[in-house]
């Protein structure tokens, strides 16, 4: 069966970086997309981008171009999401999320989030 | 980027009870629209996408409807397993944009 596994819960104090890992298993990895969601405490969902897995190309949200790289490593089946100059707006579950049909357009499965704390 | 706006944010209701949450977006969408469901600590989880097609897996209790700008989520008969957060995502331009979220809880 389809699976998506995170890495685990991070802190991180302001102005550093974080590298969340989503390794997939239970389907051919480099079909389509991979998008990454994040949701704040207590607050709603929020859209970061998404990286083609098989072509490595990436396309993100304004609101994080220049500080998120998304990555894949097809040899292990595993996509990454990096986030630089962290501030304390960016402590959220961080979710990795399977492309539905090749579209771009929706999302099917799910990991299971990564919860990342700023605070110094 | 395309705003959506879901309401009620909030709905009581009891188990049996007919519920329906309505988004809009701010501009046309066609029929690019999603709904998740999400409980607790957990993941969303994908019951609708274009507007109206049911996800495998999900009850038929559940069903999408509208396009263009106004679009609907109707649960026909609310089951226990139903209390949980509610959103809508438009899938029409990048960046893909969620609502709100409409939080359904027990009366």
């Amino acid at each position: 069966q389809v699976q998506l596994v995170q890495s685990g819960a991070e802190v991180k104090k302001p102005g550093a970086s974080v590298k969340v890992s989503c390794k997939a298993s239970g389907y051919t990895f480099t079909g389509n997309y991979m998008h990454w969601v994040r949701q704040a405490p207590g607050q709603g969902l929020e859209y970061m981008g998404w990286i083609n897995r098989n072509s490595g190309a990436t396309n993100y949200a304004q609101k994080f171009q220049g500080r998120v790289t998304m990555t894949r490593d097809t040899s292990i089946s595993t996509a990454y999401m990096e986030l630089s100059r962290l501030g304390s707006d960016d402590t959220a579950v961080y979710f990795c999320a399977r492309d539905f049909d090749g579209s771009g357009r929706y999302f099917d499965y799910w990991g299971q989030g990564t919860l990342v704390t700023v605070s110094s | 980027d395309i705003q959506m706006t879901q309401s009620p944010s909030s709905v009581s209701a009891s188990v049996g009870d007919r519920v329906t949450i309505t988004c809009r977006a701010s501009q046309g969408i066609s029929s690019w629209l999603a709904w998740y469901q999400q409980k607790p600590g957990k993941a969303p989880n994908l019951l609708i996408y274009a507007a109206s097609s049911l996800q495998s897996g999900v009850p038929s209790r559940f069903s999408g409807s509208g396009s263009g700008t106004d679009f609907t989520l109707t649960i026909s008969s609310l089951q226990p397993e139903d209390f949980a957060t509610y959103y809508c995502q438009q899938a029409n331009s990048f960046p893909l944009t969620f609502g709100g979220g409409t939080k359904v809880e027990i009366k």
